[in-house]
């Protein structure tokens, strides 16, 4: 039972194009949702994330939009740069009544930047 | 470097044998999370520690595995009896409570013969 779904493995952009990475979850409950930037060999990095009661947050070229309704969010990156070549993961977290806060993530895109 | 730090980064281990890991978080960060990722997948959600105690476990936790924070700061996550699909990355991430961001340290690579 996929909870954050990321369907695709991969993207390919051109530098200083845009990059824009999707994601869809299931779960009502989740309130929080976090991007996550992961180079091989490496743990994932926090990037930008967004509360449940905002539709969107800014942070230099990382933009990242929630569509409640639909179920959906998207991370978008302005200009893109080889720099941000990495797999990319959608995370989410939410109040399961333990207030763990535990993330459950999605499988991940593989994002490539071509100079 | 005060980041979350982990050690070893990698570890090969033959089937059967008893490894063990050790996750120094943030210093600051009460809680402390284990997730393990395996080829293709995202990280998936072990255990969890608010200071001392652990909270949760995953049913994906079998019996062979157990995890401590003794005085509420470092952890380890030992596997007993370790066998092949037990391969995988394991990574641990801290937080402050009430904060949602959570920081991973780099992972331990565990290969099982």
């Amino acid at each position: 039972d996929q909870q954050v779904k990321q369907n695709s493995p991969s993207l390919s952009v051109q530098e200083g194009r845009i990059s824009i990475l999707n994601c869809d979850y299931t779960n009502s409950m989740f309130d929080y949702f976090l991007w996550y930037k992961k180079y091989p060999a490496e743990g994932p990095t926090f990037l930008i994330s967004i509360s449940s009661i905002k539709d969107k947050n800014e942070d230099g070229r990382f933009t990242v939009f929630l569509n409640k309704s639909a179920k959906h969010l998207s991370l978008h990156i302005v200009p893109s740069q080889p720099g941000d070549s990495a797999v990319y993961f959608c995370a989410a977290s939410g109040d399961y009544g333990g207030a763990t806060n535990k993330l459950i993530f999605g499988t991940g895109t593989l994002l490539a930047v071509q100079p | 470097d005060t980041g979350v730090s982990q050690n070893p980064r990698h570890k090969i281990t033959k089937r059967g044998q008893n490894v063990t890991f050790r996750c120094d978080p943030i210093s600051e960060h009460n809680r402390l999370y284990w997730y393990r990722q395996t080829l293709g997948q995202g990280p998936e959600f072990l255990t969890y520690f608010q200071n001392e105690a652990q909270l949760e476990k995953s049913r994906l936790l079998s019996d062979r595995f157990s995890a401590e924070r003794p005085k509420g700061s470092f952890s380890t996550l030992e596997i007993q009896r370790t066998e092949q699909g037990d391969s995988a990355m394991y990574l641990c991430a801290s937080s402050l409570v009430g904060d949602n961001e959570q920081f991973f340290g780099p992972g331990t690579r565990l290969t099982v013969l």
